[in-house]
């Protein structure tokens, strides 16, 4: 099935430096979200964008719903060692025939230094 | 609030044996629910969701089978394990219009 173009992959980073991930899509999505997964636990939702443009912050973390509708991207200021995890984008179309399944993407795999 | 509960959190389990693994949503009425597949920590892949008890859609062929006898309850379920039935299962459940909620997984290991 079709799946998200998420980059990049992976990430090596010092404690304290700022991180960028993004999304794109060759459909589009009216949402877009943004989940966060611990090692041996299930996603937890992030960041939720429901208009195109919207720019919405969760503490240190920004996501954007891009204006094409086809793309999103996730800022992470200031990275602290418990931002390890994979993340996530996913996109999905409310309301329809759709029942809400989501479209992932590959996941970025973020290592955080001390 | 609305909550999830997966169980058993890991499961070994013989090659040709049967499975079952449930999941239960709290605090909300007919929810769509879906079960997913992870391996080796990436990509989810959906096997099956249902928007209302009896009605499961099944995403990929398989070895599995899944039924919803209550509103809130989703089980997972095999005849007979095979080797590549080995993962991370996730179910996850979602309110009208709102994004989907995880579960905090089982890791089955078939040997």
């Amino acid at each position: 099935g079709q799946q998200l173009n998420q980059s990049p992959q992976s990430m090596f980073i010092q404690e304290g430096e700022d991180v960028s991930m993004n999304c794109t899509s060759s459909s589009i999505f009216n949402t877009w979200l943004w989940y966060k997964q611990d090692p041996g636990e299930g996603p937890v939702l992030l960041i939720a964008l429901y208009k195109a443009g919207e720019l919405t912050s969760n503490g240190r973390l920004t996501a954007q719903f891009g204006i094409t509708r086809k793309d999103s991207f996730l800022n992470i200021s200031a990275s602290i060692p418990s931002d390890v995890g994979i993340y996530f984008c996913a996109g999905f179309n409310a309301g329809g025939t759709s029942y809400g399944k989501l479209t992932f993407g590959q996941g970025t795999i973020l290592t955080v230094h001390p | 609030s609305q909550t999830i509960h997966q169980w058993p959190a890991t499961l070994v389990q013989p090659v040709g044996s049967p499975l079952s693994l449930e999941c239960t949503v709290e605090g909300t009425s007919n929810p769509n629910l879906y079960w997913y597949r992870q391996a080796a920590g990436r990509g989810l892949q959906l096997l099956f969701y249902s928007v209302g008890i009896g009605q499961i859609s099944s995403e990929v062929p398989q070895n599995l089978s899944a039924s919803r006898p209550q509103d809130r309850q989703f089980i997972l379920s095999s005849k007979k394990l095979l080797l590549s039935d080995s993962g991370f299962y996730l179910c996850a459940w979602r309110g009208e219009n709102q994004p989907q909620h995880f579960g905090d997984g089982t890791r089955l290991s078939i040997l």
